[in-house]
């Protein structure tokens, strides 16, 4: 089964920062890739599919990228309401595997 | 509007049965995709499996292939996941989510219902 790996696991920053979290899968997963938002005791919310397109009522400052292995999800300015855990998720096909997630949180 | 509401919390002791349940609105429950995924206390979500309602065609994750069982009963739009025993480590709260942009392909899960979390303690 292919592996989803994000790094950094954690990550602290200032507001108005530019923040990147990585996503890898171990094999091609063409652009399958989604990026949800898990804010502390809520329900998660999906922010972007296809890796690139933005959901719907997203704010303008989270954008995704990449194709095949290798994905990023960037917050271009760090607000405050950002705080959540980020995980990424493959689904061409099955297992729809979770990456392990990306705790941000502000410094 | 699309939703998915979830049966409540439960409380169960080892080696007891359960099934929990999630109800779509809003959307032709046959021709999309449900889901159901775990969180642990403090950890990140985990993919279980996923059910078809059209046809009842069903893929688990191999964590939870022989784990759970899922099913659906498209006359009512009800998903379920269910255990035969369960064991304190199923402590965890369990969301059943769909995307509606696929049809017989798998989407992204943008609808998520709110959530049933099963507590496992003698």
């Amino acid at each position: 089964d292919i592996q989803m790996t994000q790094s950094p696991s954690s990550l602290s920053a200032s507001v108005g920062d530019r923040v990147t979290i990585t996503c890898r899968a171990s094999q091609d997963i063409s652009n399958y890739l989604a990026w949800y938002q898990q804010k502390p005791g809520k329900v998660p919310k999906l922010l972007i599919y296809a890796a690139a397109t933005l959901q719907s009522g997203v704010p303008s400052r989270f954008s995704g990228s990449g194709s095949g292995t290798d994905f990023t999800l960037t917050i271009s300015s760090l607000q405050p309401e950002d705080v959540a855990n980020y995980y990424c998720q493959k689904y061409n096909s099955a297992p729809l595997t979770f990456g392990g997630g990306t705790k941000v949180e502000i410094k | 509007e699309v939703r998915l509401v979830q049966s409540g919390a439960e409380v169960k002791k080892p080696g007891e049965s359960l099934k929990i349940s999630c109800e779509g609105s809003g959307y032709i429950f046959t021709s999309y995709w449900i889901a159901w995924v775990r969180q642990m206390p403090g950890k990140g979500l985990e993919w279980m499996g996923i059910i078809y309602p059209g046809d009842s065609d069903t893929r688990y994750s191999p964590s939870f292939q022989g784990q759970v069982t899922i099913s659906a009963d498209k006359s009512i739009s009800t998903a379920y996941l269910q255990w035969s025993s369960l064991k304190a480590s199923d402590t965890a709260m369990y969301y059943c989510v769909t995307g509606l942009g696929g049809g017989y392909t798998f989407f992204a899960f943008e609808i998520w219902g709110q959530g049933t979390m099963v507590t496992v303690s003698s």
